[in-house]
């Protein structure tokens, strides 16, 4: 069974920290490697998606990264702000097409 | 469209009773996916279309789920005999279709209440 893991579950930290949220996956043979947010009540917002070939991608403040052969991806937001509170998952898709889903990491950035 | 679209957002209905949760993909995207997220829990995938392909409908959790895609398009996800455990927040993503650079996009979900 693909198991996604997210560490730490819960997240709380002052305005203006870098930070990082780690999500651990045991297929080797994903295809990619996508970060969402989601905010309380709402949808899915996605942030980056990482090729297999690739090692990492950068989308403003957000820096994902990926180590396929540890089966490890990196979420690194950099001078973190309120609005940057919700749960973060990763998901990857590997031949079965589907995405498998981590547990999340609920952050909390405060003032 | 612009996005993914889901209706209706909320929906309350009683045990016994039949449900049918809609969603529009985005325009072009071959790829559409349903997904569960019970509350406090992770994503729980119910079943993926691709094209003309067999859907997969190996997440689906009971023979009382089901689900239609219409023309490539719209899908509908039908719950017969609800059920309180039904009671979670549906979501529906598309993507262009499958593959290494292939970027999922979700709804905004349907909250399902079975009282």
């Amino acid at each position: 069974k693909q198991e996604v893991t997210q560490i730490p579950a819960a997240l709380s930290v002052p305005e203006g920290e870098n930070l990082v949220l780690n999500c651990s996956f045991t297929d080797s043979a994903i295809y990619n490697l996508q970060w969402f947010r989601q905010d309380p009540g709402k949808g899915l917002t996605s942030l980056l998606l990482i090729q297999s070939s690739q090692r990492e991608q950068t989308s403003g403040r957000l820096n994902a990264s990926l180590d396929k052969s540890s089966g490890r991806s990196t979420l690194y937001i950099a001078a973190s702000q309120p609005g940057d509170s919700a749960t973060y998952l990763c998901a990857h898709t590997g031949g079965g097409n589907k995405l498998t889903f981590g547990t999340g990491t609920q952050l909390k950035v405060e003032l | 469209g612009a996005g993914v679209s889901q209706s209706p957002s909320n929906k309350v209905t009683e045990k016994g009773k039949d449900v049918e949760l809609r969603c529009d993909p985005i325009s072009g995207h071959t790829a559409l996916y349903w997904y569960r997220q019970s509350l406090g829990q992770g994503l729980e995938f119910l079943i993926y279309f691709q094209g003309n392909s067999a859907p997969d409908k190996s997440g689906l959790p009971s023979d009382r789920f089901s689900a239609e895609r219409t023309g490539g398009s719209v899908s509908t996800l039908t719950i017969q005999r609800t059920q309180q455990e039904d009671s979670a927040v549906y979501l529906c993503a598309s993507s262009l279709g499958t593959g290494r650079s292939i970027e999922a996009f979700f709804g905004q979900g349907t909250r399902l209440t079975v009282v």
